[in-house]
């Protein structure tokens, strides 16, 4: 089962920045938070993951909160072609299966 | 980054017959491939995990004769639906792991199979 909870949908403007949020407060002190996003009809892509320390790429910035409880995905200017479904799974060590959630859908609108 | 295939990206079969789906990671070895399966409006359901060499790990409530997995080799594994009926009409997507990465598992495009 899923050890995630998200909202089922949001919205965005164009050009403004994506906040997702995601609750994990079961989450153990070897389990890492990584976010996976599904263009319609595509496979999974990766975005980003983090075990205690913010993380920030090329595409997105994760913030965990300092007790571990919750985590937010950044997306800094959102474009059209981010609408799509986004997953924050926990996963402890490297290697396990991933265990998908309903997601959140983020609709980014001009 | 790494790239992983399927082959096809969309198949219709009749009831009854059996349908062969393939997942190629095509610049990397993947000792380690996972099967997913996505109903409309659905998240990915975990199938199995599949390792080279050895018999695939099923989750419970996947018919392992059913959905028959063989990881060949190192770039190939396959997932064969037999005897297909309607309900088993999905969205198949597999994910190779690549060991040195942080990353680790990157997904195939998946395969739209629908029984008539």
């Amino acid at each position: 089962d899923a050890k995630t909870t998200q909202p089922p949908s949001m919205d965005c403007a164009e050009g403004r920045a994506a906040n997702l949020p995601c609750n994990h407060s079961t989450i153990s002190g070897n389990e890492y938070v990584y976010w996976y996003r599904q263009i319609h009809s595509q496979g999974p892509q990766y975005i980003i993951h983090g075990l205690k320390n913010n993380e920030t790429n090329e595409m997105a910035s994760l913030i965990i909160t300092e007790d571990r409880k919750s985590s937010t995905l950044i997306l800094p200017h959102a474009t059209l072609r981010d609408t799509a479904v986004y997953y924050c799974i926990v996963r402890e060590g490297r290697g396990n299966k991933l265990v998908f959630g309903a997601g959140t859908i983020l609709r980014v609108k001009s | 980054g790494a790239v992983v295939s399927q082959h096809p990206s969309r198949v219709i079969c009749k009831s009854g017959t059996s349908v062969k789906i393939e997942c190629r990671s095509l610049d990397f070895q993947a000792t380690t491939m996972f099967w997913y399966r996505q109903f409309p409006k659905k998240s990915l359901m975990l199938m199995a995990t599949s390792n080279e060499g050895s018999k695939a790990t099923y989750e419970q409530g996947v018919e392992k004769d059913k959905f028959l997995i063989n990881h060949a080799s190192l770039t190939l594994s396959t997932l064969t639906v037999t005897s297909a009926h309607p309900e088993d009409s999905s969205f198949y997507i597999c994910s190779a792991l690549l060991g040195t990465s942080d990353n680790e598992q990157f997904f195939g495009p998946g395969t739209r199979l629908t029984v008539l």
